[in-house]
């Protein structure tokens, strides 16, 4: 089993541009999340997703969209990046609501924002 | 406001030394209290406290929780070089699945 896998592991974007990372778990999990993690602050959740084809925002979405097309994807988009968003980002899943304390976590994206 | 307090933020000790992270809370609605552990990159799952007084232990690392005084302790024994990382106590708060993170403890093992 790899886990939660991230794509990509670092990325360097000019201010106004786009892109998505993608999330992939092998685990069959219900629940995936996405974090950031920025210096001085706790992990922060952008957006999760309770099942296949579900979405709900989490505590910081502004800037963000996903998308849970598969069980086994999560993917994170950035339509217009803002330095603010540079940071690193962390998915994760949990096997259902009732265990979701117990989150696997992929190895993380490092996103900079020029 | 729900928060969490971790200290110290920062540890160094010699292997071989016993270590007691700290965390205090302020919740509305606990329902219970994680611990993970953050290497260099993704953080993993420790424990999940939800009752008061009953020690939560696996190997070397054991863990307790104070509902009462609103806290909880993660101890290391026999510290080793591959304990270094960053501790992070978790809430979990309300029924709308929110997570609330601390800042971390970042421990330090020298050999």
């Amino acid at each position: 089993n790899a886990g939660v896998t991230q794509t990509p592991k670092f990325r360097v974007l000019k201010t106004g541009q786009s892109m998505t990372l993608l999330c992939a778990q092998d685990m069959n999990h219900e629940y995936m999340y996405w974090y950031r993690q920025d210096p001085g602050m706790g992990l922060r959740l952008i957006h999760y997703s309770v099942g296949e084809g579900t979405t709900a925002k989490g505590e910081v979405p502004d800037g963000y969209n996903v998308s849970r097309l598969k069980k086994q994807n999560f993917l994170l988009g950035l339509e217009s990046a803002a330095p603010s968003q540079t940071s690193v980002y962390f998915c994760a899943s949990s096997l259902s609501g009732q265990s979701y304390n117990e989150q696997f976590f992929g190895p993380g994206t490092r996103l900079t924002v020029l | 406001e729900d928060k969490v307090v971790q200290s110290p933020l920062s540890l160094v000790v010699h292997e071989g030394d016993t270590v007691t992270l700290n965390c205090s809370y302020e919740v509305t609605n606990f329902r219970s209290l994680l611990w993970y552990k953050q290497e260099k990159k993704a953080p993993t799952f420790l424990f999940m406290l939800t009752s008061s007084g009953i020690e939560k232990k696996s190997g070397r690392l054991s863990s307790i929780l104070d509902k009462k005084e609103l806290f909880s302790i993660l101890n290391i024994t026999a510290t080793q070089t591959g304990d270094s990382a960053i501790y992070l106590c978790v809430m979990n708060a309300g029924n709308n699945r929110k997570l609330i993170w601390g800042l971390g403890t970042s421990l330090a093992v020298n050999p």
